[in-house]
């Protein structure tokens, strides 16, 4: 059981390229979402999925796209980076209804120049 | 709007004192849940507890303890007896009902534990 798998783990972009951050779970939870970490600002939500085929936005979605065309996967899209979005990405599952417990990836890296 | 504060940004102790870790919140819902995860240096979250508006009762894991009061919406984490290993960084978190999936985090608090 695997849990929720993000890759890469640590990856350099030039601002304006594009890249694609991959999430995949194997619990079949119906929830995840992307949440962005900075130094002193805790975690703060970029998009969220109820379930295949519905996403929503979270605190600070510019810049970024989601879609979820399968329960499994929720890739996070970066359309043309910035220096500003330089920052470590979780991502994480959860079941519907009670929130019992979110599971969370390891994490991303990501470093725009 | 549902917010977390950890007022605490660093926090240092010595091996074996005990340590509290405080998480005020704020949220409009009657149903919420609150958790707190670790995040050792190597990054990774690690989920430690949830806690559901209705149960007030405190908490105990080990040399973990949490302190839930919901006269002043505040959720607290004790360390007794710290250890070098409890160093990392701490996160408060929120989650109202009525917001689904979306967790609503503090800033953290860094824990160091000094041998």
């Amino acid at each position: 059981n695997a849990g929720v798998t993000q890759t890469p783990k640590f990856q350099v972009l030039k601002t304006g390229q594009s890249m694609t951050l991959q999430c995949a779970q194997d619990m079949n939870h119906e929830y995840m979402s992307w949440y962005r970490q900075d130094p002193g600002m805790g975690l703060r939500l970029i998009h969220y999925s109820v379930g295949a085929g519905i996403t929503d936005q979270g605190e600070v979605p510019n810049g970024y796209n989601v879609s979820r065309s399968t329960t499994e996967d929720f890739p996070l899209r970066l359309l043309s980076a910035a220096p500003s979005q330089t920052s470590v990405y979780f991502c994480a599952s959860s079941t519907g209804g009670q929130p019992y417990g979110y599971t969370f990836g390891s994490g991303t890296r990501l470093t725009v120049v | 709007a549902q917010k977390v504060t950890q007022a605490q940004t660093e926090i240092s102790v010595v091996e074996k004192e005990d340590v509290t870790l405080d998480c005020v919140y704020e949220t409009r819902d009657t149903t919420y849940y609150l958790f707190w995860y670790k995040q050792p240096p190597s990054g990774e979250l690690v989920f430690l507890i949830r806690r559901n508006s209705f149960d007030e009762q405190n908490e105990i894991s080990g040399r973990y303890s949490w302190n839930f009061q919901k006269s002043t919406s505040s959720f607290n984490f004790t360390i007794t007896a710290s250890q070098v290993v409890d160093s990392a960084v701490y996160f408060c978190a929120l989650s109202e009902e009525t917001s689904g999936s979306r967790l609503t985090f503090g800033e953290g608090t860094q824990l160091t534990v000094n041998p």
